[in-house]
């Protein structure tokens, strides 16, 4: 699996965009972008995942560089519940090996009111 | 829709000893993986189980098994606690290409 780097921790304001960037210079074509985040004392929580176009969903945005090379993750509009620890992985889908994800040590986010 | 359930939420044990962890899968998932995660680290990946049979393992000794029921939960063991064996054991579930869900772990602490 390709290597993430992210930055270890980020501030953002409550009600202002929180955006999440990963380095992944190493994806390869058939690699997917996922986002997890941990919030203290839970398990990691699905956020959103892309091969190459950008996503949406009810949680978050996902914006990928044309060649792919990084992302950024977008929470529209942070609130101090989306304080979390956010881990950006990259993998191949298959039937199996889906499962057999490699989780860094993320971005400590953190909203300040 | 219950989600991923594990038992027990805290463990005490000492070194030397056996234990055994349990999962239920969220509704409609036939797949179980387990993940370690030590304090400060992210989630490590031991093993997957599907149709009862381990399918992938990661770097963990074999001192760590596991098995998978008809009804698709899951037990981890875990023989010989060593003292770094403490951390949070998590279970997640999934069907096919859908991403995980995951639990919200098993705190085990090895004295």
């Amino acid at each position: 699996d390709a290597k993430t780097t992210q930055p270890p921790s980020m501030d953002c304001a409550e009600g202002r965009a929180a955006n999440l960037p990963c380095n992944h210079s190493t994806i390869s074509g058939n690699e997917y972008v996922y986002w997890y985040r941990q919030i203290h004392s839970q398990g990691p929580q699905y956020i959103i995942h892309g091969l190459k176009n950008n996503e949406t969903n009810e949680m978050a945005s996902l914006i990928i560089t044309e060649d792919r090379k990084s992302s950024t993750l977008i929470l529209p509009h942070a609130t101090l519940r989306d304080t979390a620890v956010y881990y950006c992985i990259v993998r191949v889908a298959t039937d199996f090996g889906n499962e057999k994800l490699t989780f860094g040590t993320g971005t400590r986010l953190t909203i300040i009111p | 829709d219950a989600g991923v359930t594990q038992s027990p939420t805290h463990l005490i044990k000492t070194r030397g000893q056996q234990v055994t962890l349990r999962c239920s899968p969220k509704s409609g998932h036939d797949t179980v993986s387990w993940y370690q995660q030590a304090l400060g680290q992210g989630p490590q990946f031991i093993f997957q189980y599907y149709e009862e049979e381990e399918r992938q393992r990661g770097n963990f000794p074999d001192r760590f098994s596991g098995h998978q029921f008809p009804n698709y939960s899951s037990e981890l063991n875990v023989n010989a606690l060593l003292l770094g064996d403490s951390a949070l054991y998590l279970c997640a579930s999934s069907l096919r290409l859908s991403p995980l869900h995951f639990g919200n772990g098993t705190r085990l602490t090895v004295t």
